[in-house]
């Protein structure tokens, strides 16, 4: 079955940079499309990235501004999400999700936490 | 891009069936059936309930269904249950080819 499995979020310092991973398995990385999505703590939802299954094109959130960018190694079937500039208001949880093939986020992580903190 | 509108909460008793609303724009619910929502309980990952405006995948309950008119999209929960607590949120793919998700409703069960 599909599982995705995030990692290394942590404490960063302001304008510090970043780089999560996503861990894919039970299907081809390469195949499908691919999101991050960030819930700061007792928010709600934001997305933030999506590379489609071709990972020549990537779209980002406004709020993310050039300071995000979305990548992946279809060949150890792993997602990333380089974090730059980062600021207070980037806090929070990033999930990696699977594109369910009809412009849904299909398959979620657990997620992985970032904090921005001097 | 602006989050859709969706209320802060909405309760109801065992049983009965309510309605959450979702309101978008022009540019995105109003012009795409790519709406779909989400469940999200506390500690977990958020779950897909509905995909397409209307389509539950493989494993959802029939008591959640959806549809949309216009710059509005709905999703009912019927039979309401404990374990239907939770939050829910709404999301939809825009014509900026970003994704938008609604401010998340609480779903309070009396």
């Amino acid at each position: 079955q599909v599982q995705l499995v995030e990692s290394g979020g942590g404490v960063v310092q302001p304008g510090g940079p970043l780089r999560l991973s996503c861990a894919a398995s039970g299907f081809t990385l390469g195949g499908s499309g691919m999101h991050w999505v960030r819930q700061a703590p007792g928010k709600g939802l934001e997305w933030v990235a999506y590379t489609p299954y071709g990972g020549n094109i990537k779209y980002y959130a406004d709020s993310v501004g050039g300071r995000f960018t979305i990548s992946r190694d279809n060949s150890i079937n792993t997602l990333y999400l380089q974090v730059d500039s980062l600021k207070a208001e980037d806090t929070g949880l990033y999930y990696c999700v699977k594109d369910g093939g009809n412009w849904e986020l299909g398959h979620w992580g657990q997620g992985t936490l970032v904090t921005v903190s001097s | 891009q602006s989050a859709l509108t969706q209320p802060a909460s909405v309760s109801g008793s065992p049983g009965q069936s309510i309605t959450i609303f979702c309101t978008g724009t022009t540019s995105d619910v109003g012009v795409y059936n790519y709406v779909s929502w989400y469940q999200q309980k506390p500690g977990k990952a958020p779950k897909l309930m509905i995909f397409g405006v209307r389509n539950r995948p493989s494993g959802v309950s029939s008591r959640f269904s959806a549809s949309k008119s216009e710059n509005t999209a709905s999703l009912t929960i019927s039979g309401l249950q404990a374990d239907d607590e939770a939050h829910y949120y709404c999301c939809s793919y825009t014509a900026s080819n970003t994704w938008v998700f609604g401010g998340g409703t609480k779903v309070t069960v009396l």
